[in-house]
Parts: C-alpha cells; sequence; structure tokens
C-alpha cells in the first residue's frame, strides 16, 4: 500500500483564483510527478522532480508551477484558474525496480474551475 | 513519436470469465512495462510489471504477455469479478529517461452479472 497523499479531493474555484492542490509522500522516494487527467482519458504528465529543488516541465504544457523544497512534499500551483484548467490531477512519486521505475498515485484532486 | 496506445476503449466481459486487455507500444527499445488499474474517483494503482526479457508474467489472476516481434502486450484477467471494473492503463518506462512513465489511452473493463 503506497502511502501519498493528496489534498483537497474536490476544488470547485472561481475564475482567476490562485490555488495549490498539495501531494506528501511518507515512502521517502526521491522522484516526484504531476499528471493530468481528464475522465476516461490517459495520462499526461506535466511535472516531475528529481528530488528537494529540482523541479521538470513535463510533455504536456502546463500554466501550473510546483515546487520540492522537502522530500516528501510537492505542491502544484494555478496563479491564477481558469476553466480550461478544469481536470484531475494525480500525484505520484516513484522508486526504483530492479527492472525500471514503478510510479505510486496519490487519490487526485478533481479541479472545477468556474 | 514515441507513443504507448490501446486497441480498445471499452470491454465487456460477463462475470467469470477470462478478460483480454491489449496494448501495442511503438518503441522498440522499451524494455520495462507496466500495467495499472484505475477506479472511478482514485488514482492508478500497480498491477504487474514486465520485462523485455520476459515473455510472461503472472500475478494472482493476473497474466501480463509481451511479444516484441509485434510490439504488444496483453493483460489477462482470469475468472473477472465485479471488482475489476476499472480503467487498465498499460505503461512503459521511457527507454532513454527511465524516471518517466508513458502511459496509453485506457481501456474500460465493464463486468455484468
Amino acid at each position: 500500500e503506497a502511502d501519498i497523499y493528496q489534498t483537497p479531493r474536490y476544488l470547485v474555484i472561481g475564475t482567476g483564483k490562485k490555488i495549490t492542490l498539495e501531494c506528501s509522500q511518507t515512502m521517502g522516494h526521491d522522484k516526484m510527478y504531476w499528471y493530468q487527467q481528464d475522465p476516461g482519458m490517459e495520462l499526461h504528465l506535466i511535472h516531475y522532480s528529481y528530488g528537494v529543488n529540482s523541479t521538470e516541465k513535463g510533455d504536456l504544457s502546463s500554466e501550473s508551477t510546483v515546487s520540492r523544497i522537502r522530500t516528501e512534499h510537492f505542491p502544484l500551483t494555478l496563479e491564477s484558474a481558469r476553466p480550461s484548467h478544469t481536470s484531475q490531477y494525480l500525484c505520484a512519486s516513484s522508486t526504483p525496480t530492479g527492472a525500471g521505475r514503478v510510479a505510486f498515485f496519490g487519490q487526485g484532486t478533481r479541479l472545477t474551475v468556474v | 513519436g514515441e507513443s504507448v496506445g490501446l486497441h480498445l476503449p471499452t470491454l465487456s466481459v460477463q462475470e467469470g470469465d477470462n478478460s483480454i486487455i491489449n496494448c501495442a507500444y511503438s518503441n522498440s527499445a522499451s524494455d520495462y512495462f507496466i500495467w495499472y488499474k484505475q477506479e472511478s474517483g482514485k488514482g492508478p494503482q500497480f498491477i504487474i510489471d514486465i520485462r523485455s526479457n520476459m515473455d510472461k508474467r503472472q500475478g494472482q489472476r493476473v497474466t501480463v504477455l509481451l511479444n516484441k516481434t509485434v510490439k504488444h502486450l496483453s493483460l489477462q484477467i482470469a475468472a473477472t469479478q465485479p471488482g475489476d471494473s476499472a480503467v487498465y492503463f498499460c505503461a512503459e518506462n521511457h527507454p532513454n529517461n527511465t524516471d518517466k512513465l508513458i502511459f496509453g489511452t485506457g481501456t474500460r473493463l465493464q463486468v455484468f452479472p
């Protein structure tokens, strides 16, 4: 059972508001990720981090930003939310296996911008 | 470009039958694959993985088959149960960067009584 937590689970917010989605893991994993997923669709990597003070852009361009000040914490921020940001955001962390890396996911935050 | 895609968006099976979910990948250099299960309202959960030096791997009621010749892998679920209803994703470790996972679109498995 993976120990990775996201808050809030659901968020409805007005256009123009600043929001921060929280993600924490207690497994000591060095690498963490944010994925964006529309209902029933594939996951798109928007940010990842190799460790403390490391942040990288993912494959899908996003107006969000991330920070990694502590190993266990990887928050995602939208400075000014827009309806186009409505989606599910999934946080993950990974650990190397003998073959490759396996990612463990949080429950997700479903964001609705009205 | 590189991609991992699934053949079918939805699969409906009767409870007790076996399910087979397929996945195609395009990069022959990919060497590690993972199947995830995502239930409604939850994040993806690891089911089973397989390295490219294997053709088959079995878990509890699940089997993953890898055919490197045609760049295809499948997830077989034996005696499908209502609790198996979910979206299933295959994922590929990026061959040039094992820190990234490439996910397919997903197949929704529906189990009916």
